[in-house]
């Protein structure tokens, strides 16, 4: 089954305790990509990989790292969490065709709270 | 600045009758646009696309209009169901990023 699978699906933690979000696609997918959706905000890229070791910042990449040292994951890291990034998190990918690349398979969500 | 504008929070429409989803967008060079449908608990999915070159793209229920001298794009759902309740996302794509909308929650009643 074609899928975006994200790690873990809820996370508490503390204020500076780095921590670190999976993502993993099994679609051969070229392209990848953080989002944060918050009440009222809607959703919000972070980064994106347009293939392996190729990432580029989105629109809210401030206090987030990632790598894409294979193509298949892409792990989000927070090296100092705040509370302000507390929030809903979103992996997804697609392929990498101009159509294709519209069309993102997002995993099911990563909560996380910061304390 | 929000480059992609869903102006109504949420909507309410009775079953059977069609449900419209507007948004507005400020950048003239977005060349895709899309909807998104996404259920509690769940990551979005993709429901219809539009390129910037055309004026309508219809997929069964759903047919997407755009109108590029307004800058506007609606989404139309006909006839709406109860499977139909969800949060839409409007957004709009240019190069290699995507810019989504704040949502709108739509509610179909019984």
């Amino acid at each position: 089954e074609a899928q975006v699978t994200q790690n873990p699906r809820y996370l508490i933690t503390v204020t500076g305790k780095k921590l670190t979000v999976t993502c993993s696609q099994n679609m051969n997918h070229e392209y990848m990509s953080w989002y944060r959706q918050d009440p009222g905000l809607g959703l919000r890229q972070i980064y994106y990989s347009m293939n392996v070791e190729v990432t580029d910042k989105g629109d809210v990449p401030e206090g987030y790292k990632v790598s894409r040292k294979e193509k298949r994951n892409f792990p989000l890291i927070l090296e100092s969490p705040s509370p302000n990034q507390t929030s809903l998190y979103f992996c997804a990918s697609s392929g990498d065709s101009a159509i294709a690349k519209n069309i993102q398979y997002f995993g099911a969500g990563t909560r996380l709270s910061v304390l | 600045d929000q480059q992609v504008k869903q102006n109504s929070p949420s909507l309410s429409v009775q079953e059977g009758r069609i449900s419209i989803l507007n948004c507005d967008y400020t950048n003239s060079m977005f060349d895709y646009f899309l909807w998104y449908k996404k259920y509690p608990a769940e990551g979005p999915t993709f429901l219809i696309s539009i390129s910037s070159i055309k004026d309508k793209n219809e997929d069964g229920r759903f047919t997407v209009f755009l109108n590029k001298s307004a800058k506007h794009l609606s989404l139309h759902i006909v006839p709406s169901q109860p499977g139909d309740s969800a949060v839409y996302f409007c957004a709009a794509s240019r190069d290699d990023k995507i810019i989504f909308g704040k949502g709108t929650r739509l509610h179909i009643l019984p």
